[in-house]
């Protein structure tokens, strides 16, 4: 089985620019969840999406967001880019039936530097 | 608020020695513990859970010992090899407030080194 991609790996955008990043989740996954990695704050969770809607959400500002096609696909977005918003940005997919506990693959993240 | 903590910033092991990595947790709610293990760059790599129902789970190499009173969880790599060596992370996750188990809360992590 294919393990969670994501896509782009690097980026580099500008202050003020906007950016979406994708995330494909392990085949027959239906919960995908995002996680923001800095050096300060280490691993910080964002949000997560099943079957299209969105159920947890972390602490973050509005100018994240993000959406879940039905195939389960995911993207996130930031708008309006600040210098803080450099980190790697980590997708997991998990197994997840319902709202029981199941362990989360990640991907191998993509790297976003903003200038 | 760091609900989940990782005391020890690194861990220094002797090859073929045991690894003992540890973990405290403030939030009664969490009931669904993780061990990952990362490399710089790469995205975390599970390694082995434990449900609160348990107070231990073996995976091969790799055994988790849950402490519910002291809320505390502890990951045993026996034999420690080389290529044990790595950034170490638990994480906690619950039903609090009837949501799902989607989010998981990281410890800071422990720079694991395994010399041969």
């Amino acid at each position: 089985k294919a393990g969670v991609t994501q896509t782009p790996r690097y980026l580099i955008k500008t202050r003020g620019q906007q950016v979406t990043l994708s995330c494909s989740p392990i085949s027959g996954h239906r919960s995908v969840s995002w996680y923001q990695q800095t050096p300060g704050q280490g691993l910080q969770f964002l949000f997560e999406y099943f079957s299209e809607t969105q159920r947890n959400k972390g602490n973050f500002p509005g100018r994240f967001s993000g959406r879940q096609f039905s195939n389960s696909r995911s993207e996130m977005n930031v708008s309006t880019l600040e210098l803080g918003d450099s980190a790697l940005y980590l997708c997991a997919s998990s197994a997840a039936q319902g709202l029981f506990s199941y362990e989360q693959y990640f991907g191998p993240g993509t790297r976003l530097t903003v200038t | 608020d760091q609900q989940v903590k990782q005391n020890s910033p690194s861990l220094s092991v002797q090859e073929g020695r045991i690894s003992i990595l540890n973990c405290d947790y403030t939030n009664s709610m969490f009931d669904y513990f993780l061990w990952y293990k990362k490399y710089p760059a790469e995205g975390p790599t599970f390694l082995i859970s434990i449900s609160s129902i348990k107070d231990k789970n073996e995976d091969g190499r790799f055994t988790v010992f849950l402490n519910k009173s002291a809320k505390h969880l502890s990951l045993h790599i026996v034999p420690s090899q080389p290529g044990d060596s790595a950034v170490y992370f638990c994480a906690a996750s619950g039903r609090a407030g009837g949501t799902s188990y989607g989010k998981l809360t990281f410890g800071q992590g422990t720079i694991l080194t395994v010399h041969p």
